[in-house]
Formats: structure tokens, sequence, C-alpha cells
């Protein structure tokens, strides 16, 4: 079945680099793209931004200037950066396959049928 | 960006009875060239991920129990959950990915 993993460091410092790793097992990376999302503790969800097997990136403009999505499709791994991090950048990290085919083949995306377990991120000095 | 508003933020529901969350966006999700609406519900049990229920605003993604439906159109959406189990207390999300940056309402919370 389709699992997917974050992995990365629990606390970041402020001002430093966030950097988190999606193991992908149980479906291939290529043709879907995918996602991060995040969740402050004891709120809801954002969107942080999403990237296609062709490289191709789209981020959230609240978060673009200092996001990085990237995608090794060897090691079936996709990765984020989030720059100059502040205590608000405090939360649980899910990645998230998105999108699906149809029965003519067909890929929609903007849907998250598996997610990760999340890792949280706190950053604290 | 699309804003999702859900209401109401909390619901309490006998086992049994019908559980009604209602979702707004700020401009209409419906494509006029197949008339599907690009809007989605999710479930989150506490100390979970979130889990797809429904996609294009009334579709059940596969393994979802019936007693879960979806509708609405436009800007209007509402989730129901008929017969309501306790297995079914979590926070509610709606979400719509007509455009990026793909948007989420902010939560609500049924509660037995």
């Amino acid at each position: 079945q389709v699992q997917l993993q974050e992995s990365g460091p629990g606390l970041v410092k402020p001002s430093e680099t966030l950097s988190l790793t999606c193991s992908v097992s149980g479906s291939s990376i290529n043709n879907y793209y995918w996602s991060w999302i995040r969740q402050p503790p004891g709120k809801g969800l954002e969107w942080i931004g999403h990237i296609y097997d062709s490289g191709t990136t789209n981020y959230n403009p609240s978060l673009k200037s200092r996001v990085t999505i990237s995608l090794d499709t060897s090691k079936k791994h996709c990765s984020l950066k989030l720059s100059s991090v502040t205590a608000a950048d405090t939360a649980v990290y899910y990645c998230a396959r998105e999108g699906y085919y149809d029965s003519s083949a067909y890929y929609f995306s903007g849907t998250f049928d598996y997610w990760g377990r999340g890792t949280l991120v706190t950053v604290s000095s | 960006d699309i804003v999702m508003t859900q209401s109401p933020d909390s619901l309490a529901v006998s086992l049994g009875e019908r559980a009604t969350i209602n979702c707004k966006s700020s401009q209409s999700v419906s494509h006029s060239s197949n008339n599907k609406n690009s809007l989605a519900w999710y479930q989150q049990k506490l100390g979970q991920p979130p889990k797809l229920l429904i996609y294009w605003a009334s579709t059940r993604e596969y393994g979802v129990p019936d007693r879960f439906s979806a509708s609405g159109s436009g800007t209007d959406f509402t989730l129901t959950i008929n017969g309501l189990q306790a297995e079914d207390v979590a926070v509610y999300y709606c979400q719509q990915y007509y455009n990026t940056p793909w948007t989420f309402g902010q939560g609500t919370n049924v509660e037995i």
C-alpha cells in the first residue's frame, strides 16, 4: 500500500532553515504532484506547495519567498526547505500525494489521498 | 486566495443523529466546462493526518461509509453525517482545489 514517511529535525532555531524529507513507498513518484501541508498545534491546515515529477513547482504566495520543494525520483524522496523560520512556523508538517487518475487516465490535481503521519517541527532557541 | 469558511466551528450530536457542516467559498469553485465543483472534505481524528472523504463536492472516496454524504455547488457546500457513530468524532475540513493556493476551511469539531 502507499506509504509516506516524513523525517527531519524536530527542533530548529529561529532564522535557520527547516529541512524535511518525505519517503514514498508503494506508489510511483512519477506522474503525480507531491504536496507539503502544515498544521500549527491546535490549528487548521495550510498548503505549502507542490512539485510534479518534471520539477514544476507551485508555492503558496504566503511562503513563496522562503520555500523550496524538490524531488529525487531515484530515491523516491520529496524534500521541503523553509528558510528564515520563526516561531510562527512551528507546526506538524505533512507530505501528501496529490491528485488521481480517472478511468480515462485523465489526471486531476488538488485532492490529497495519501498522507504521511506528519512530523512536528518546533522553532525555538 | 479563495477563502473557505465553515460553520459551525463546533457541533455536538447524539449518537445515531445527523450532523450537518456547512462550507462557503469566497468565490465560485464550479467549473462551467464540466459542471464539477472543486471541493473536497476531509476527516481528521486526534493525532492522525486528515483522511479524504469526498471530492468533486459529492463523490465519496473509495471505502468511505455511505452515512457520509455531501452536496452543494458554486460557493455553498454541505457535509452530512447520517446516523453519527462514536468513530466519527473528529475535525472536518473542506478544501477548494479550483485555484492555487489550495485552501482549507478552519475546521468543524464534531463531538458526541
